[in-house]
């Protein structure tokens, strides 16, 4: 089945720094990616919308400064938390949709996220 | 608009014992409904999924939902519950409709499994 890759699965940095996470689509090409944020005990928040080759897509309330999305090619999709802070800490997930059909989204294992 | 309202964000059952998670939707278009399944620090997997046809259906590890039109509502099911069954569980609906629109998500249900 399809499977998506998501690096790093745990980091733990300081207060003011960037933070880059992949995700990679390893058996399918994937123009839409999604990445999510999810509190504890709660849904999943989503934050943007990617897509190859073109600038993501932001929901509303999602600082795109601070959350630097490229979709750089088919298969990857990479989301920076910029100038980290405590409250950026969270589990973020990303999805990749695969056009052959089958299901919506394939979701990574997720990042968690842990600024000091 | 699509919204998915999960009735009882913990549910708690003896193994063994019925499953039974609850998901109500609104959707202005015919809705693609899903199930995932979350481990602790993990992604999300599909359990099963209604496009269109059978209203009864089967997933992995035993659960089946149905849909039901008339009740606006998809809820999960599993005859008998396992230690392992202990996860989240999210109940979603295609934003656009069809099978590749994005996901709206209910706010999920725990459910633990006692021994």
């Amino acid at each position: 089945g399809a499977v998506v890759s998501q690096h790093p699965s745990w980091v733990i940095c300081k207060s003011g720094t960037s933070v880059k996470i992949e995700c990679r689509s390893l058996d399918f090409q994937a123009t839409t990616m999604f990445w999510y944020r999810q509190f504890p005990k709660q849904s999943l928040m989503l934050m943007a919308t990617s897509n190859e080759g073109s600038k993501a897509t932001y929901e509303q309330g999602v600082e795109k400064d601070k959350f630097l999305i490229n979709h750089a090619s088919l298969t990857l999709s990479t989301l920076t938390v910029t100038s980290a802070h405590p409250e950026d800490s969270s589990f973020y997930i990303c999805s990749a949709r695969d056009l052959r059909g089958g299901q919506p989204q394939h979701f990574g294992d997720g990042t968690r996220l842990s600024i000091l | 608009a699509q919204s998915v309202t999960q009735l009882g964000s913990h549910v708690s059952v003896s193994e063994g014992a019925l499953v039974l998670l609850r998901c109500n939707y609104s959707s202005s278009v015919p809705p693609y409904l899903f199930w995932y399944v979350q481990y602790p620090n993990q992604g999300l997997q599909l359990l099963l999924k209604y496009t269109t046809g059978a209203t009864l259906v089967k997933g992995i590890n035993g659960f089946e939902a149905e849909f039901k039109k008339s009740e606006t509502s998809f809820h999960l099911t599993k005859p008998s519950a396992h230690m392992s069954d202990a996860a989240e569980y999210f109940c979603a609906v295609s934003l656009y409709g069809g099978s590749q629109g994005n996901l709206i998500f209910g706010k999920g249900t725990k459910l633990s499994v006692k021994p």
